[in-house]
């Protein structure tokens, strides 16, 4: 079956800090995959998403990067965390007829 | 970019209501997606419905392409169904998936 994986769940890190966050795809191969910010006030912004192996395209300037080192696995990074970087970030990867989100990280940056 | 609004923006049931949400997208699209987060923040694909209707238990979806509309209907409405549900249509030819803003139910007992 196809899953997706998502760590960690909460993190508080301070201003200034870096940021990995990583998600894995289990069960299919080649697919789409995307991260997404949630901040308060409900509706999602996708920042990175990635149509193969290396390659990103990013939907808004900002503070953050994405890489795929492997077909199924997505990074988001920062090298320096600002406060404005607090937010639900949420990974998905899709087929043609279905999109699946991971569980996501609750990332709060004090 | 395809345009996506969503009504009501809230809306509050007793158990056992029925409602009607609707999404309005201002270009054509290749694919649509419903989907609801619960109050933990898990995202659920509800449907797949770029055109036509379909059914799933008390939840139903159609989408009507050319006139760039699609409506969710629950039924019987349940304290679990609380949550936030999101169009969420693919412009064709494009790869990315756009939000709407939501709309926020609340299903009292």
């Amino acid at each position: 079956s196809q899953t997706i994986h998502q760590w960690p769940a909460t993190l508080v890190q301070p201003v200034g800090s870096p940021l990995s966050l990583e998600c894995t795809v289990e069960g299919t191969s080649n697919p789409n995959l995307y991260w997404y910010r949630q901040a308060a006030g409900r509706g999602l912004q996708l920042l990175f998403y990635s149509v193969g192996i290396g390659q990103i395209s990013s939907e808004v300037p900002q503070n953050l990067s994405a890489s795929r080192p492997q077909d199924r696995q997505f990074i988001l990074s920062s090298k320096k965390l600002l406060l404005s970087d607090s937010g639900f970030y949420l990974c998905a990867w899709s087929t043609q007829e279905s999109y699946t989100f991971g569980s996501g990280t609750r990332l709060t940056v004090v | 970019g395809i345009q996506v609004e969503q009504s009501p923006p809230d809306l509050i049931l007793q158990e056992g209501a029925n409602s009607t949400l609707r999404c309005n997208f201002s270009d054509s699209v290749n694919n649509l997606q419903w989907f609801h987060q619960n109050p933990w923040g898990q995202l659920i694909n509800l449907f797949y419905i770029p055109s036509g209707t379909k059914q799933n238990g008390r939840l139903s979806a159609t989408t009507v392409a050319t006139e760039r509309y699609s409506l969710l209907y629950i039924s019987s409405s349940q304290t679990t169904d609380s949550g936030v549900y999101f169009c969420v249509p693919e412009e064709g030819g494009s790869y990315i998936p756009t939000f709407g803003r939501g709309t926020s139910l609340i299903v009292h007992p």
